[in-house]
Formats: C-alpha cells, sequence, structure tokens
C-alpha cells in the first residue's frame, strides 16, 4: 500500500545549525503534503501545507523564515529548521492525503525527532 | 471551530479484556472523524474513519467506534485487547470536505497487560 517515508528518523543538533527533514511519497505521488510537530503528550499541530511548484501555506504562528518548505517533485517535500535553537526540539510528522480519499484521510510518515542541543 | 477531546491520557487493560477509549468532539460542521494509532517508530495508521454513512463503524484489527450527535461522541472500542494493541491512540476530527483541516486530540496511551 500507500507508504510516506521520511528521513532521517532522529537528528541531534548544534543550537544554530539548520536541519533538513524529507518526507517521500512512495507508490503515489503528492501535490500536497502537510507538516505537524507534536510536542511530548501533546497532539499533533498542523504547521503548513507544502504545495508542490508553489510556496508553502504556514498555519498561524508559524514563523515561514524559521521553517522552510520546498516541495520540488510530486514525491518530495522538504522542511528545514533554520537556526535552530532548543527549544525547536520537537518531533516533526509529515503526512500526504490518500490517493482517492477524502481531502483529509492522510497517509503519515514515521516521523522525524529533533533534538537541539 | 472545531475540537476534540481525549478523556483519558492514559488506559490500562488485561490482555483479552475489553477497551474502550473516549473522544469527545466539537463541530461546527457535519464532521468527519477518524481515530488513528500511533506504535512506537511507526508513522499513524488509520483504524477507521466515520464521514456520514453508517453510525457504527468497523475498522482494522477488531476496533470499532460509534458516531453520537447526541453526545457528540465517537468512543473507539474492541472486545478484546492483545498485547500488540498497545500503543498511543488518536481521535481526529476533520471537515468531510476541502483543505486539510484535521485537529487532533491530544492522545490515548493504551497499555495492555499479560
Amino acid at each position: 500500500g500507500a507508504v510516506v517515508s521520511q528521513h532521517p528518523s532522529r537528528v541531534i543538533c548544534k543550537s544554530g545549525t539548520s536541519v533538513k527533514i524529507e518526507c517521500r511519497s512512495l507508490d503515489f505521488q503528492a501535490t500536497t503534503m502537510f507538516w505537524y510537530r507534536q510536542f511530548p503528550k501533546k497532539s499533533l499541530m498542523l504547521m503548513a501545507t507544502s504545495n508542490e511548484g508553489s510556496k508553502a501555506t504556514y498555519e498561524q504562528g508559524v514563523e515561514k523564515d524559521k521553517f522552510l518548505i520546498n516541495h520540488a517533485s510530486l514525491t518530495l517535500s522538504t522542511l528545514t529548521v533554520t537556526s535552530a535553537h532548543p527549544e525547536d526540539s520537537s518531533f516533526y510528522i509529515c503526512s500526504a492525503p490518500q490517493p482517492g480519499g477524502y481531502a483529509n484521510e492522510q497517509f503519515f510518515g514515521p516521523g522525524t525527532r529533533l533534538t537541539v542541543l | 471551530a472545531q475540537s476534540v477531546t481525549q478523556l483519558d491520557s492514559h488506559v490500562s487493560v488485561s490482555e483479552g479484556t475489553p477497551v474502550l477509549l473516549r473522544c469527545n468532539y466539537s463541530s461546527s460542521y457535519s464532521p468527519s472523524l477518524f481515530w488513528y494509532v500511533q506504535h512506537p517508530n511507526k508513522g499513524l495508521q488509520l483504524l477507521l474513519k466515520y464521514t456520514s454513512a453508517a453510525t457504527l463503524v468497523k475498522g482494522i484489527n477488531g476496533f470499532e467506534a460509534e458516531f453520537k450527535k447526541s453526545e457528540t461522541s465517537f468512543h473507539l472500542t474492541k472486545p478484546s485487547a492483545h498485547m500488540s494493541d498497545a500503543a498511543e491512540y488518536f481521535c481526529v476530527v476533520g471537515r468531510p470536505t476541502g483543505a486539510n483541516n484535521l485537529f487532533f486530540g491530544t492522545g490515548t496511551r493504551l497499555t495492555v497487560i499479560p
């Protein structure tokens, strides 16, 4: 079946560095992908909608210059956390709409745990 | 506006006993409702969905949920818990059509005791 992958699964970086997270749709194309952030013992919060070939749409309160999103192809979206700081440490999850499903039926990636020292 | 409340952050059951994970929602629209399961280091997997068809929804792995509009509830049940059911469960409410507007509950961690 359709699967969404993320890479890396875990990353540790120093404060001030940038980190790129990849989200790939396997076996299907996704013109739209979504990026979520999950805090410990909290629900997933939508950060932004990634649109292939155009600018991402960010949710209110999410800094677009901090969280750069690129959707360069129909199977790949990237999230770059720029100048990361400890408060950016979190679990980042991407998703893609299920082909043929309702707009809000999604396949989710396994997530990327970011730790900023 | 939409929101979802999972009433229990942690549920513990013995293997072979029934599972009940509670979820209440609030929606200005006729909602679509989902239950997702998240195993450690795995992506969220769809268990079942309600999209204004039958109010009793059957999902994978023996799970089912009943949409009760009068109670604004969508509780997840399973007659007999298996060890492999131990995971985090999320109740999610969304709009039936249109852009991604998924609202996640805070999750319920299910522990299954052998």
